[in-house]
């Protein structure tokens, strides 16, 4: 089955810097990358996601770069803010499931201190 | 669009007593949702897949007797936890998709508390 793995498990950055998360995935028939963010107690939350067709995907400031080759997709998140802190999850979708399940990364807990 | 609502949002119950958990695509059509489980601090780990009119298929490891999952409409699946134990508290999220799309929506969580 699919793995996918995350990397910092935490990531503490100034405001104003930017912060970079990466995940490995090991099933090369994924064909979809979302991200979600989840604060404290809450549902997580879709912010971007990019399809196997793609190699890179920006929404202001916040972009996600897909490298099929590698296997790898990364979050990147400019000009940091304090409302950037929460954690976020990659996740892969399995291309051999017909209902669409996603594969979940382990999670990276973002600090933005002021 | 693409709400999903999930009730109640947060349950304390006696050990021994089952717990009915709600979720509902407010807005569309969910003809897949799923159910996961989340510990403090760690990913969401899916329990399993609910199909509308049919079984839900379970995750390895998830026992079928004990998390009893119905998806009788395009709008509503259920999962009941039955004779609850404190090992069994935890925070649990559903989420839907229509058919043929893409992403999953998430419901806002229950927490469940087994004393």
């Amino acid at each position: 089955g699919e793995n996918v793995e995350q990397h910092p498990s935490t990531l503490s950055v100034q405001e104003g810097d930017s912060a970079v998360i990466k995940c490995t995935y090991s099933d090369s028939a994924s064909n979809y990358f979302p991200w979600y963010k989840q604060e404290l107690g809450k549902r997580p939350q879709l912010i971007i996601d990019i399809r196997s067709n793609v190699g890179e995907k920006k929404d202001q400031r916040i972009a996600v770069t897909l490298n099929k080759t590698a296997k790898h997709f990364s979050l990147h998140i400019t000009e940091t803010q304090p409302e950037d802190s929460a954690v976020y999850f990659c996740a892969a979708k399995l291309t051999t499931d017909s209902w669409g399940k996603f594969q979940f990364g382990a999670g990276t807990q973002v600090v933005v201190t002021p | 669009g693409a709400v999903v609502s999930q009730h109640p949002s947060w349950v304390i119950c006696k050990s021994g007593t089952s717990v009915k958990i709600e979720c509902r695509s407010l807005d569309f059509q969910a003809t897949t949702m799923f159910w996961y489980r989340q510990f403090p601090k760690q990913s969401l780990m899916l329990m399993a897949t609910s199909n509308e009119g049919s079984k839900a298929t379970y995750e390895q490891g998830v026992e079928k007797d004990k998390f009893l999952i119905n998806h009788a409409s395009l709008t509503l699946s259920t999962l009941t936890v039955t004779s609850a134990h404190p090992e069994d508290s935890s925070f649990y999220i559903c989420s839907a998709r229509v058919a043929g799309q893409q992403p999953q929506h998430f419901g806002d969580g229950t927490r469940l508390s087994i004393l």
